[in-house]
């Protein structure tokens, strides 16, 4: 078991620029979430993947976002002209598909928008 | 519209005392509940669960109490340790799949 992987662990880009970042889950789990965390607040749920399917996406990610989980391992999280406002840490995190199951996070990817 | 409160945004405790960290939901149909701990720059790492079928689930040193009708849970730290200083949060499962986050406290615990 060797965790969630993220990466990169960090990322600072200019308004206006594209960013990806990639999310590697644990292996047998076929459950995969993206959270977005700013200072002072908890992790907010941004979008959910069970295998391939992106079964639901958050009101708070606007049409300038969007995930993919191709052939249900690895995915990734695409942010489309970036804005200050998107300045937060990005968690990852994947859960076995035993309903009441925690989620085990990574440790995240801080984008800066500048 | 926060489903999820922690009230309390700090809490400082002496090493060897109980700490007792607060969480308050609105939504009753939240049947599985957790607690996290986070430590800078690092991912939240899970600590202690706990169904909605029981009211009290221990960990060694942890142990979280639900009380359904006040809908509230507690963490219990004893005894508390330096290496317990985090950010601790609740979470709540909504649904079959989707978690929803308090907002934290800030647990500092003095040597």
């Amino acid at each position: 078991d060797t965790g969630v992987s993220q990466d990169p662990r960090h990322k600072i880009t200019k308004r206006g620029q594209n960013v990806t970042f990639r999310c590697d889950p644990i292996s047998e789990h076929n459950r995969l979430y993206w959270y977005r965390q700013t200072l002072g607040q908890g992790p907010e749920f941004l979008t959910y993947f069970q295998n391939e399917a992106q079964l639901e996406k958050s009101r708070l990610l606007s049409d300038r976002f969007s995930a993919e989980r191709p052939k249900g391992s690895f995915s990734t999280l695409e942010i489309q002209r970036t804005e200050q406002g998107d300045s937060a840490m990005y968690l990852c995190a994947s859960s076995s598909g035993i309903v009441v199951s925690p989620l085990h996070f990574g440790n995240g990817t801080r984008l800066t928008v500048t | 519209d926060q489903q999820v409160k922690q009230n309390s945004p700090s809490l400082s405790v002496q090493e060897g005392r109980i700490s007792i960290l607060n969480c308050d939901y609105t939504n009753s149909m939240f049947d599985y509940f957790l607690w996290y701990k986070k430590y800078p720059a690092e991912g939240p790492t899970f600590l202690i669960s706990i169904s909605s079928i029981k009211d009290k689930n221990e960990d060694g040193r942890f142990t979280v109490f639900l009380n359904k009708s006040a809908k509230h849970l507690s963490l219990h730290i004893v005894p508390s340790q330096p290496g317990d200083s985090a950010v601790y949060f609740c979470a709540a499962l909504s649904g079959t799949y989707k978690y929803i986050f308090g907002t934290g406290t800030r647990l500092k615990v003095l040597a």
